[in-house]
């Protein structure tokens, strides 16, 4: 079965750029959208950003100026640059694949801390 | 502020049945058949319980529905199990403000 994987640091300190891969093991990911997700300690969950494999993206308006995102189809992967960030970008990092054809996301990494922090 | 408008908080007793709902606006949940429910553990991811509305992905039980009136989704859990303790969060596609939009959350309690 499809399996993702979160990476990168930890720690990042303020005003740098923040960095992350999601690794798809188990499946391609050729023919689906693939998103990231967020989750700041104690609170709810928000929506950062979806690509296509072949690299189409869409944004949460509210972090546009700060992230990209793209995808590997030769690694199987695809990642999160989220520059600028503040203590506000403090977060569980989940990636997650969205269901075909629909708004939703049927299956989830086990998430990644990531603390800003100098 | 989240977009959507869950309660903090609901329960119900083992074998009830719980309503959670999540209210939004005539530019989302109005307007687009794409409201999901996701169930997610402490220290764990979330779990896609409900899609478009009402909707279960394969394997999750039967116990568990979702419906929509006007701007107000709804998910239902009937016959409370132990294990369904969690929080519970719904979603809305939401055009082109903002691709989706997540409630705040409900932490359903089973006493």
């Amino acid at each position: 079965q499809v399996q993702l994987q979160e990476s990168g640091p930890g720690l990042v300190k303020p005003s740098e750029t923040l960095s992350l891969t999601c690794t798809v093991s188990g499946g391609s990911i050729s023919g689906y959208y693939w998103s990231w997700i967020r989750q700041p300690p104690g609170k709810g969950l928000e929506w950062i950003a979806y690509t296509y494999y072949s690299g189409g993206t869409n944004y949460n308006r509210s972090l546009k100026s700060r992230v990209t995102i793209s995808a590997d189809t030769s690694n199987n992967q695809f990642s999160l640059r989220l520059s600028s960030v503040t203590a506000a970008d403090t977060a569980v990092y989940f990636c997650a694949r969205i269901i075909t054809g629909g708004v939703a996301f049927d299956i989830w990494g086990q998430g990644t801390m990531v603390t800003v922090s100098s | 502020q989240s977009a959507l408008t869950q309660p903090p908080s609901a329960s119900g007793s083992p074998g009830q049945s719980v309503t959670i709902s999540c209210t939004g606006t005539s530019s989302d949940v109005g307007t687009y058949n794409f409201v999901s429910w996701y169930q997610q553990h402490p220290g764990k991811a979330p779990k896609l319980m409900i899609y478009e509305v009402s909707k279960r992905p394969s394997g999750v039980p039967d116990r568990f529905s979702g419906s929509k009136s006007v701007n107000t989704a709804s998910l239902t859990v009937s016959g409370l199990q132990a294990e369904d303790e969690a929080d519970y969060y719904c979603t809305s596609h939401a055009g082109s403000n903002n691709w989706v939009v997540f409630g705040g959350g409900t932490k359903l309690t089973v006493l």
